[in-house]
């Protein structure tokens, strides 16, 4: 039990559009989702906590208009980064806890790589 | 405020050797404290966590970490490292009112042959 998937597992897009990578808990229903991301030989940033059907709290320095979280039920939460730039490229992992304080349970990631 | 220090960006053993990462922490209220591993391309997969109790967690693939709150430690061992033992480890320490996780740098285990 406590599986938590992503998707898509890599994408590459152009400068200047979106990304939209979705995060669902599959076999249990999802308190909170984190977001982080990890650059190369780097460890974890949390970059927002998600509730469902709260906005996401956001860790400082990380723009919330850029990087939209949506949190529409217990099972899934998605990240959308807008106006993608070279910066932007990292591996994004999303975890989920079934109860406030309880284990992390990871998804398997999303490269991201903007052109 | 929470933080995690994980001695050693990388870890070199032979095969069958002991395993020692070590992962040192500060908090201002009772830790969770958790070891994660994370294969190339990949993302975390839970080793072992200390919530309350015994101070002799043992975890999945042979892993075990104690803790000790004296020198607010919790090192990662492992009797006989094998092959597939190399990856990154991560040391982390639940935080916030939502469990939020601060992780260490991470210590890449490598293991000869």
């Amino acid at each position: 039990g406590a599986v938590v998937s992503q998707h898509p597992s890599w994408v590459i897009c152009k400068s200047g559009t979106s990304v939209k990578i979705e995060c669902r808990s599959l076999d249990f229903q999802a308190t909170t989702m984190f977001w982080y991301r990890q650059f190369p030989k780097q460890s974890l940033m949390l970059m927002a906590t998600s509730n469902e059907g709260s906005k996401a709290t956001y860790e400082q320095g990380v723009e919330k208009d850029k990087f939209l979280i949506n949190h529409a039920s217990l099972t899934l939460s998605t990240l959308t980064v807008t106006s993608a730039h070279p910066e932007d490229s990292s591996f994004y992992i999303c975890s989920a806890n079934r109860v406030r304080g309880d284990t992390q349970y990871f998804g398997p990631g999303t490269r991201l790589t903007v052109l | 405020a929470q933080s995690v220090t994980q001695l050693g960006s990388h870890v070199s053993v032979s095969e069958g050797a002991l395993v020692l990462l070590r992962c040192n922490y500060s908090s201002s209220v009772p830790p969770y404290l958790f070891w994660y591993v994370q294969y190339p391309n990949q993302g975390l997969q839970l080793l072992l966590k200390y919530t309350t109790g015994a101070t002799l967690v043992k975890g999945i693939n042979g892993f075990e970490a104690e803790f000790k709150k004296s020198e607010t430690s919790f090192h990662l061992t492992k009797p006989s490292a094998h092959m597939s033992d190399a990856a990154e480890y991560f040391c982390a320490v639940s935080g916030g009112s939502q469990g939020n996780l601060i992780f260490g740098k991470g210590t890449k285990l490598s293991v000869k042959p």
